[in-house]
């Protein structure tokens, strides 16, 4: 089957600590996104790819870092910087990010930070 | 950024038609209209979208006024898996963003 797979669900982790989320696609799609969700919240964008090994800031992109070294992959690190890490964090892939092509969510990851 | 403008909440009676609305009334010509449905602790599902015409799918019809300045998003038979928060987003195609609003939070009465 084709599709988004995000690991873990859900993920703890202690104040001052590093912590990366995995996201891998297997839909061939050229771009992939992460969004973070507060309770009640939409989504807001923190970063976007549009092809391996380049990558582009979204609108709170500050705390947090990722890479794009293969087309399936686009793992997220949320770092010790960012002040209010504890969030669901969606990660998302599209065929192409220049035309109207729908996004594919995963399952997202519930990050808490305490 | 354009936004999008829907009700907080909405209910609606099984198996009877939902027409879900959304104003977007500072769109560009360029801005696609696109519907993402969510269920609780998941991610966003693709409903439909569209840019001037009305659109159908298996899932649900999206109209579109003829001004664009708002849409509404119809379920033709709502059942209980339908209850789900709708966003309503527009998306610029030269910015790639979508700006989420807080949705609609659609209630299904058995």
């Amino acid at each position: 089957d084709g599709g988004i797979t995000q690991s873990p669900k859900y993920l703890f982790r202690k104040e001052g600590q590093n912590v990366t989320l995995s996201c891998e696609q297997n839909l061939n799609h050229d771009a992939m996104y992460w969004y973070r969700q507060d309770p009640g919240q939409g989504l807001r964008l923190i970063y976007y790819s549009q092809i391996v090994n380049d990558f582009q800031k979204g609108d709170i992109a500050e705390g947090y870092s990722v890479s794009r070294e293969k087309k399936e992959s686009f793992p997220l690190t949320v770092t010790s910087a960012q002040k209010n890490p504890t969030a669901f964090y969606l990660c998302a892939s599209s065929k192409y990010i220049v035309r109207s092509y729908e996004q594919y969510f995963g399952p997202g990851t519930r990050l808490t930070v305490t | 950024d354009a936004k999008t403008t829907q009700p907080n909440s909405m209910e609606s009676n099984e198996e009877e038609p939902v027409h879900l609305p959304c104003n977007h009334s500072t769109i560009s010509g360029t801005d696609y209209i696109h519907w993402y449905r969510q269920l609780p602790s998941q991610g966003p599902e693709y409903v439909i979208h569209g840019l001037t015409s009305n659109v159908n799918n298996r899932m649900a019809s999206l109209a579109i006024a003829e001004d664009r300045k708002s849409s509404t998003l119809i379920l033709h038979r709502a059942t209980l898996r339908d209850a789900a928060v709708y966003y309503c987003i527009l998306r610029d195609v030269s910015t790639y963003k979508y700006i989420f609003g807080t949705g609609t939070r659609l209630k299904v009465l058995a």
